[in-house]
């Protein structure tokens, strides 16, 4: 089992649509959480930190529940230029800092 | 804003040939992160360097190692190649603070790897 889980996708949507990606992780020693998209053979780019008290970045919302080890993705009013792939990422205590990703999700947002 | 740099952005090698990939930092970030990325895969952290030393180690094959300068730069060589280790190879910095989420980190464009 991955440390990481995240909703297989693909998540194939129309323009304008609210989509919500979610992801669990296992150790309860995670410390910082992120999401990263990635676009077909580039780089993960960083999208957003993800704080306990949520946070908001335009038309993304993230949410965290430590509890729960839940993390959410909220993307609303959806462009074409989001189509990506979304990558769930976590950092563990003592695990000086390296980032354990989710199999991340595919979101294709159409005309 | 300045990024991280990698280099090559492609290389391609026959098997039992070795490979220098090099990474440099954006400037004043103190941490590099190496990871491998296999088709249809997600990220695998490899090594990482704190201040020129090894701070900690992942799923690095022994035929591969690596090193961070004085000027903080890093390289990871790798010897023996084989087909399996075809790849997207990326290094990532991190500033001293971490940035606002603790441990931010910004990725290269990556050098694709392909072994013959």
């Amino acid at each position: 089992r991955k440390e990481v889980e995240q909703d297989p996708g693909p998540f194939n949507v129309p323009e304008g649509a609210t989509v919500a990606f979610n992801c669990t992780y296992s150790n309860s020693a995670s410390q910082s959480f992120f999401w990263y998209r990635q676009d077909c053979r580039k780089e993960p780019k960083l999208l957003m930190s993800v704080y306990s008290s949520g946070n908001e970045d335009g038309r993304f919302t993230a949410q965290l529940n430590r509890a729960s080890q839940y993390i959410s993705l909220l993307i609303r009013d959806s462009k074409l230029s989001d189509s990506a792939t979304y990558l769930c990422v976590v950092s563990i205590i003592g695990g000086y800092n390296k980032l354990i990703f989710g199999a991340g999700t595919r979101l294709a947002v159409h005309p | 804003a300045a990024g991280v740099i990698q280099s090559p952005r492609h290389l391609i090698k026959e098997k039992r040939e070795t490979a220098t990939l090099k990474c440099y930092p954006i400037p004043r970030h103190d941490t590099v992160y190496w990871y491998q990325q296999g088709p249809g895969q997600d990220p695998q952290f490899l090594i990482s360097f704190y201040e020129k030393m090894q701070s900690d180690k992942g799923s690095i094959p022994d035929r591969f190692s690596a090193q961070q300068f004085s000027d903080y730069h890093s390289e990871l060589n790798m010897s023996s190649l084989e087909l399996g280790d075809s790849a997207l190879y990326f290094c990532a910095s991190r500033s001293p603070g971490g940035g606002r989420g603790g441990n931010e980190q910004f990725f290269g464009p990556g050098t694709r790897l392909t072994v013959l």
